[in-house]
């Protein structure tokens, strides 16, 4: 079964450093999502991405992050200068097109910020 | 803005039946969700329910929606100690084509053998 996978699995970094974590969505899907999920928080949406652009972003998704997918399989999330507070599990998500209900998550990267 | 809550923990006996509430406040949400969390896994899609249905049944899991009350519940029968995980109810926006989810804070259930 086709699924969404993620790296790395734990990514440890210090604050101030660029990272980015990488996501191999479902083949074939059109939209592209991340999510997070601060430890003991809910999961929520950062970004949503069709077409080659962002469709949806929320207010945490300021101009320290940006997604792009690089080729026909990647997409990843850079985050520009890590804060303590980016701390957190990162879930990408892929959806198979606009008339699509269901959005199917990688297994998260856990981002460690020190 | 959307809000989804969820009671944190529950516990049940192997061979009961689980019922994990969720309510939500968007009115002009178009599908809700029941994903399942597993200890260092990703989360995994259980199943779904327009909101114009009422109720969905898919093998021992069935989903009771009340839209009038702005309330889900996921009922598991028979369950498991596999069953023990995370559960996260979510509300999928109705405005554009990307439909971003917004997520309860998950309903810890523990199986007790």
């Amino acid at each position: 079964e086709p699924e969404v996978t993620q790296t790395p699995s734990h990514q440890v970094t210090q604050m101030g450093q660029e990272v980015i974590l990488r996501c191999v969505p479902i083949s074939n899907h059109l939209y592209f999502y991340w999510y997070r999920q601060i430890l003991g928080q809910k999961v929520e949406f950062l970004v949503s991405f069709y077409n080659n652009e962002i469709s949806e972003k929320s207010e945490i998704f300021d101009d320290q992050f940006s997604v792009e997918r690089p080729d026909g399989s990647n997409f990843t999330l850079k985050i520009r200068s890590t804060k303590l507070e980016d701390s957190a599990m990162y879930f990408c998500a892929s959806k198979a097109n606009g008339g699509s209900y269901e959005q199917y998550f990688g297994p998260g990267t856990r981002l460690t910020v020190t | 803005g959307e809000d989804v809550e969820q009671s944190l923990f529950l516990s049940v006996r192997e061979g009961d039946s689980s019922v994990i509430n969720c309510t939500y406040t968007d009115s002009s949400s178009t599908y809700l969700y029941w994903y399942k969390q597993e200890p260092g896994a990703g989360l995994q899609l259980l199943t779904y329910i327009f909101s114009n249905m009422d109720m969905k049944q898919d093998q021992r899991l069935t989903v009771l929606l009340n839209k009038k009350d702005k309330h889900l519940s996921l009922r598991i029968a028979d369950t498991q100690t596999g069953d023990s995980a995370i559960y996260f109810c979510a509300e999928g926006s109705s405005s554009g084509s990307a439909r971003q989810l917004t997520f309860g804070s998950g309903t810890q259930l523990t199986v007790l053998p």
